[in-house]
């Protein structure tokens, strides 16, 4: 069925390494967003992405970097991984902006950083 | 102060019982206001989406927006066991959503 996928579901690091979160939509969406959930902050803007090859900062960018070469994936990198990036990561998108920006969201990665 | 707050409950209701869960927000320039409900180890699921003040029914569950008093609520009608779940609001900030922490409601049979 077409949606967003997210990969892997569950993955556990350690510190200091680099680690690589997968979102995939079906939809041909043009934005696609990262966001964290945590305990008493609810979800968080990490970045997003209006096109291909076209990506901004949100509200808490840093220590990950994102690309997009294709519309339909936007992987989410952790470059070098800290305790504070536990976490559990969606992935959202939504065709364009016009209207009320209703995001889609796939199921989440559950990350921690050891 | 964070821009959206919100209850994190847990709320406990018995079957069949009206249930109001709200936010307040800060930002007078909020125009588009979410709900989203979200069960255990799931991602957020869009439930009802309302563009400035007003209401908007859909089945068992109304969203009202009051913009002069910067607040938002979602009732649910005869509440089942599987509304059982944490319901986020949202609103629409550019580009990207503003969440509030998610109530937990919990619903007993």
């Amino acid at each position: 069925d077409a949606g967003i996928t997210q990969s892997p579901r569950y993955k556990i690091t350690e510190t200091g390494r680099q680690v690589t979160l997968m979102c995939h939509q079906t939809w041909s969406h043009s934005y696609m967003f990262w966001y964290r959930q945590d305990l008493g902050h609810g979800l968080r803007l990490i970045y997003y992405s209006a096109a291909a090859d076209i990506t901004d900062k949100g509200e808490v960018p840093d220590g990950y970097v994102v690309s997009r070469s294709k519309t339909e994936n936007f992987p989410l990198t952790l470059e070098s991984a800290t305790r504070s990036q536990t976490s559990v990561y969606f992935c959202a998108s939504i065709r364009g902006l016009a209207g009320g920006n209703e995001q889609f969201f796939g199921p989440g990665t559950r990350l921690t950083v050891l | 102060q964070k821009e959206v707050e919100q209850d994190p409950g847990p709320l406990s209701v018995p079957e069949g019982a009206i249930v109001s869960l709200n936010c307040t927000y800060s930002n007078s320039a909020f125009q588009y206001f979410m709900w989203y409900r979200q069960y255990s180890r799931k991602g957020p699921e869009l439930l009802m989406y309302t563009y400035s003040s007003g209401n908007k029914e859909d089945g068992r569950f109304t969203a009202q927006v009051d913009k002069s008093s910067k607040y938002i609520s979602l009732f649910i009608r005869d509440s089942q066991p599987s509304d059982s779940a944490t319901y986020l609001c949202a609103m629409s900030r550019y580009p990207g959503l503003i969440f509030g922490t998610g109530t937990r409601l919990q619903v007993f049979p």
